[in-house]
């Protein structure tokens, strides 16, 4: 079976400061990866998804980039953190090629700036 | 733009009520639509995906429809329980086969005991 996993579980950082948040997936081969943020009271938004190695699609301009240097491994980064930034992060996977694309999320980080 | 909505955003009911929860969106050009159960601060669990060929799906006391004539899909739980209360978040592609997805905001469902 298929599991994903996240860390850290928690973080606080301080403003300016870099980030760097890791996903990777057990039990599939090239799947699609996301990178998803949920602000407080606001929804989900994605953020970068990814279709293959080195693939990464931007959806929302930002001061985070994301990277993806092995098949099932998802980094999230940033090089100066910002108040703005805080939320909970989670990363979701699905099938690659499927239409019906189910996408399946981690526990996620829950990153607060001061 | 693929937007969607759902109704009400909290709702509370006593233990053994049953209750529908919906989902709306604007462009039903779309191939499925995904369900999700959030706990307080936890990540999302896959509940039923719908395709665009079916009209519901079941599992367990959980029942999902989807009419995209409508652009509505709702989900049905029947003989509510405590454990239940949760975040409902209802997801589907911004367009067609898209490998994205558009939440809702969520409907906040606490089960009273």
């Amino acid at each position: 079976s298929q599991t994903i996993h996240q860390w850290p579980a928690t973080l606080v950082q301080p403003v300016g400061s870099p980030l760097s948040l890791e996903c990777t997936v057990e039990g599939t081969s090239n799947p699609n990866l996301y990178w998803y943020r949920q602000a407080a009271g606001r929804g989900l938004q994605l953020l970068f998804y990814s279709v293959g190695i080195g693939q990464i699609s931007s959806e929302v301009p930002q001061n985070l980039s994301a990277s993806r240097p092995q098949d099932r491994q998802f980094i999230l980064s940033s090089k100066k953190l910002l108040l703005s930034d805080s939320g909970f992060y989670l990363c979701a996977w699905s099938m690659a090629g499927g239409i019906y694309n189910e996408q399946f999320f981690g526990p996620g980080t829950r990153l607060t700036v001061l | 733009k693929q937007e969607v909505t759902q109704i009400p955003a909290a709702l509370s009911v006593p233990e053994g009520e049953n209750l529908v929860l919906n989902c709306s969106f604007t462009d039903s050009a779309i191939y499925n639509l995904q369900w999700f159960r959030q706990d307080p601060g936890k990540g999302l669990t896959s509940l039923l995906l719908i395709q665009s060929s079916q009209r519901e799906q079941t599992s367990g006391r959980l029942n999902a429809s989807l009419d995209k004539s409508s652009g509505r899909s709702t989900l049905y739980i029947a003989a509510s329980q405590p454990g239940d209360s949760a975040t409902y978040l209802c997801a589907l592609p911004p367009q067609g086969g898209s490998e994205k997805l558009v939440f809702g905001k969520g409907t906040k469902l606490t089960v009273n005991p």
